[in-house]
């Protein structure tokens, strides 16, 4: 069975500094790893995700975020972030042998934003 | 190309109802999968659509059903409601639901979810 810990529930930063959520997962079998956004009052938007190839991944709206194997980690980032950043941020895994698609999610992390 | 659609986006019901979600996932898609979203629980497994069959299912009881349409709609039912039912259900659709090849057809994409309230 796969977990998904977000060590952080609560993420308050001011405008332009640098952030990094932080997302650990554990599986004894390879893993598909995701980062999906929740607006307030929206569903999930997919910021990134890593399938295979380079550890470095790079999404949308300037995010970025690293797969480490031997840390079973896959922390996000952004170097300057804006006020529209803010928003929950959920780490999740996929098991990718195939025969179902099913996400299993970390917590969410509440990244705020100020001016 | 159009997202994926709940309906309707928000619901109010009282204690013992039953309920009915639907979700028209992207064109094409023909993998559904269905979450329930809880403050307390956060972003849980229902169940998985393919094909018009139930592939996966996660750990709720059987009064959450749900069924897939030839064009890949699906609904989802909650029958004699109770007031810890009240969440945010959210649907999600890929392109085939199966690993290998092609990868891109691992990514599931959401829809803007159902609000469910129980009185």
């Amino acid at each position: 069975a796969q977990s998904v810990t977000q060590l952080d529930s609560q993420v308050p930063v001011f405008e332009e500094a640098p952030v990094e959520l932080r997302c650990n997962y554990s599986s004894s079998v390879s893993v598909y790893l995701f980062w999906y956004v929740q607006y307030p009052n929206q569903g999930l938007q997919l910021l990134l995700k890593y399938l295979s190839g380079s550890t470095l991944v790079k999404g949308i709206n300037g995010f970025e975020a690293e797969f480490n194997k031997s840390q079973t980690s896959f922390h996000l980032r952004k170097p300057s972030v804006h006020i529209s950043d803010t928003a929950e941020y959920f780490c999740a895994v996929s098991d990718p042998r195939g025969g179902s698609e099913k996400l299993v999610f970390g917590k969410g992390t509440k990244l705020t934003v100020n001016p | 190309k159009a997202g994926v659609t709940q309906t309707p986006r928000y619901l109010i019901k009282t204690r013992g109802q039953q309920v009915t979600l639907s979700c028209s996932p992207i064109s094409g898609h023909r993998s559904v999968s269905w979450y329930q979203q809880t403050p307390g629980q956060g972003l849980q497994f229902l169940f998985e659509y393919f094909s018009e069959t139930q592939r996966n299912k996660g750990n709720f009881p059987g009064r959450f059903s749900g069924r897939q349409f030839s064009n890949s709609r699906s609904e989802m039912n909650v029958s004699t409601l109770e007031l810890g039912d009240s969440a945010l259900y959210l649907c999600a659709s890929s392109l085939e639901g199966t690993s290998g090849g092609n990868l891109a057809k691992n990514i599931q994409y959401f829809g803007a979810g159902t609000r469910l309230s129980v009185l």
